[in-house]
């Protein structure tokens, strides 16, 4: 089992903000990397993927990678409480093939 | 509507009993899986699939069973329910293992006592 690392949290910004969460991966031979959002009680919801280093734009989102250093991250611009949920930082196993590895996610609160 | 359905909703079941989750994709993906999600220990993979007519086992699969008779159905049994089973059960497809993001169903929150 390859290793996602998430700080749990919570993260906590204010309304407006740029809400800034982090995510570092054990499998250097990794290639695809996700975010999913999942509210409480809720299904996790892909909002971004990325393959390539640098940054992914869309909308509010961007997701920034950073292969040499293993290290992938999600900016939410302009936070709202409607983004209040935790992110769930996903890698694909490049051993394996089949397993999509997660890490236990950050609880992020925007608040008014 | 496209997605995935997943049967039931929640369930109470006591120890011992045999019980199977329903998982239904109508958006011709390749594989599907079933993850499990735990306060504190997040989405572990339990079984997979990465075609109609193979299964793989993934971290967590004792207790648990799967088929996949054709691309749209992966049902999970439990064969003997243990308390430690006691989870909510996510079931996700992918059109490309390896590459493309899952896609999740809405989940069955499974008590067994």
């Amino acid at each position: 089992q390859k290793e996602v690392e998430q700080n749990s949290g919570p993260l906590s910004v204010p309304e407006g903000a740029i809400a800034s969460l982090n995510c570092t991966y054990s499998d250097r031979g990794s290639q695809s990397f996700f975010w999913y959002r999942q509210y409480s009680g809720k299904s996790p919801e892909l909002i971004m993927f990325i393959y390539s280093n640098g940054d992914k734009e869309d909308g509010r989102f961007t997701a920034q990678l950073n292969k040499a250093s293993q290290y992938v991250s999600l900016l939410i611009r302009d936070s709202q409480p409607s983004d209040s949920a935790t992110y769930l930082c996903a890698v694909w196993d490049s051993n394996s093939g089949y397993a999509l590895n997660f890490g236990k996610g950050t609880s992020l609160l925007v608040t008014p | 509507i496209a997605g995935i359905t997943q049967a039931p909703t929640s369930q109470i079941l006591a120890a011992g009993r045999r019980m199977t989750l329903r998982c239904t994709q109508d958006m011709r993906h390749n594989a599907m899986y079933w993850y499990r999600q735990d306060l504190g220990l997040g989405l572990r993979l339990i079984h997979y699939s990465n075609t109609a007519g193979t299964t793989g086992k993934g971290e967590v699969p004792d207790g648990y069973s799967v088929s996949r008779a054709n691309t749209d159905d992966f049902p999970l049994t439990l064969a003997s329910a243990v308390p430690s089973q006691t989870s909510v059960y996510f079931c996700a497809s992918s059109g490309s293992p390896g590459n493309s993001p899952l896609h999740f169903g809405n989940g069955t929150r499974l008590t067994v006592t």
